[in-house]
């Protein structure tokens, strides 16, 4: 089964809309990380955001914002007021038992694509 | 990207040819791995270190051999390539401090077995 499931192959939106996308996990650890990064066609991978599972508050990190929902084990993205440059690729992970490392178990990514 | 250096970061491979993509970073980071990506899947994990000396498996370790002598270094070995080892791989690093999550990714290396 997937740890973490991306059910959106891809979103379109127009510039300065908000968007969300979606990222259900699986896991039974009770100490967790969820991290959203961008692929942008160039093909590095660039960090968003981080929620950790014993986190109170969602995570926010200028437009980005992680809506965290603990009992559904969902941890969506909304990214506010769209730009052109937000069309990439994006990819929900999670790193599992223990708060530090690099080990992460990464969803299959939503394609977003910004138009004008 | 913040100091995880890839190399090389294109390399076209004749099956059956062994090769080292080599990995290195200069933020005395611990904790490091090698992730392969193809398309539609997401990037999996091959290997993972959480210091000099200590490897262990991740998702896909078939076909790759990694070791640790450094802290710098983290380079992957493909022993025998084949067609099924086309993808492009990505190298990171991270601190082992609890509460810094910023994991830092090398540039990728696009690899073709033909």
């Amino acid at each position: 089964a997937q740890k973490i499931t991306q059910t959106q192959p891809g979103m379109f939106v127009q510039e300065k809309e908000a968007v969300t996308l979606d990222c259900t996990y699986d896991t039974s650890d009770q100490s967790y990380g969820l991290f959203w990064y961008k692929q942008p066609s160039s093909g590095e991978m660039i960090f968003l955001i981080y929620q950790g599972s014993y986190d109170e508050q969602n995570a926010t990190e200028g437009r980005y914002s992680l809506n965290f929902q603990k009992a559904r084990k969902s941890a969506n993205l909304v990214i506010s007021a769209s730009q052109l440059g937000d069309s990439a690729m994006y990819f929900c992970a999670m790193r599992e038992g223990g708060q530090a490392g690099t080990a992460l178990i990464f969803g299959k990514g939503t394609t977003l694509s910004v138009s004008s | 990207n913040a100091g995880v250096t890839q190399t090389p970061k294109f390399q076209v491979l004749k099956t059956g040819q062994s090769m080292t993509l080599q990995c290195a970073q200069d933020m005395n980071h611990e904790y490091m791995s090698w992730y392969r990506q193809d398309p539609g899947m997401g990037l999996r994990l091959i290997h993972y270190s959480v210091g000099a000396g200590i490897t262990d498996q991740g998702e896909v370790p078939n076909g790759y051999n990694v070791s640790r002598s450094t802290t710098e270094d983290f380079p992957l070995r493909l022993l025998s390539a084949a067609p099924s080892q086309t993808s492009v791989y990505f190298c990171a690093s991270s601190y082992s401090i609890v509460g810094i999550n910023t994991i830092y990714f090398g540039e990728g290396s696009w690899l073709t077995v033909v």
